[in-house]
């Protein structure tokens, strides 16, 4: 299976940017980078996806190595808001259509 | 408001008690699947469907039926709920079922089996 390793969590001040890594060593050719985040009591949210270039969007960045063995996503001004957890996922290779959902990072925001 | 819709948000029932949880989405999405959330263990899937009348089974299957009637519905059906379903689920749907799009995903529903 394609895995992604992710740190358990990290903390970060409000109105700071922020760079959540993810290494994802097995990836394949085709796979794309996905992140969502989960904030509390709520179901996940797409943030942004990849496959080689970065990639840029309202809410974040995508930051994809050469190798694509890891990925950073970034948010460039971090708020109370932005505190949830951060999945960043692979496909499974053993199916077309199924993400593969790790622990995630728990990201928390100090005021 | 682009969205995934899913009833009840919280749910307390009985052991054998037939349940349906429903899902319902406003995109046109031809992909749509089911999640469950469990402590410790993640979001593993428990179904998915690919288009109308097209369904398959995800990680999680056993105890669970769909159906796919309709592009936008994609009820989860509980024929004879046990506690160890006792999980929160979630209902997300993407334009394709491909990995190139993004997943919108559903509230949750907590569902409680006594």
């Amino acid at each position: 299976d394609a895995k992604t390793t992710q740190p358990n969590s990290m903390e970060s001040n409000e109105e700071e940017p922020v760079h959540l890594p993810c290494n994802h060593s097995t990836i394949s050719g085709t796979d794309y980078i996905h992140w969502y985040r989960q904030l509390p009591s709520q179901g996940p949210e797409y943030v942004i996806h990849g496959l080689t270039s970065n990639v840029n969007n309202r809410m974040a960045s995508l930051a994809i190595a050469e190798d694509r063995k890891s990925s950073t996503l970034i948010l460039h001004r971090a708020t109370l808001r932005d505190a949830a957890v951060y999945y960043c996922i692979l496909r499974d290779p053993g199916s077309n259509y199924q993400l593969i959902w790790g622990a995630g990072t728990k990201l928390i925001i100090k005021p | 408001e682009a969205q995934v819709t899913q009833n009840p948000r919280y749910l307390i029932t009985v052991t054998g008690k037939k349940l349906t949880v429903t899902c319902s989405q406003n995109m046109n999405h031809e992909y749509m699947s089911w999640y469950r959330q469990d402590p410790g263990l993640g979001l593993r899937q428990i179904y998915y469907s690919m288009n109308v009348e097209v369904t398959d089974k995800g990680d999680v299957p056993e105890g669970y039926k769909v159906s796919r009637k309709e592009k936008r519905n994609f009820p989860l059906i509980l024929e004879s709920p046990s506690p160890n379903q006792t999980s929160l689920y979630f209902c997300a749907s993407s334009l394709e079922g491909t990995q190139g799009y993004g997943y919108t995903f559903g509230s949750g529903t907590r569902l409680t089996v006594v």
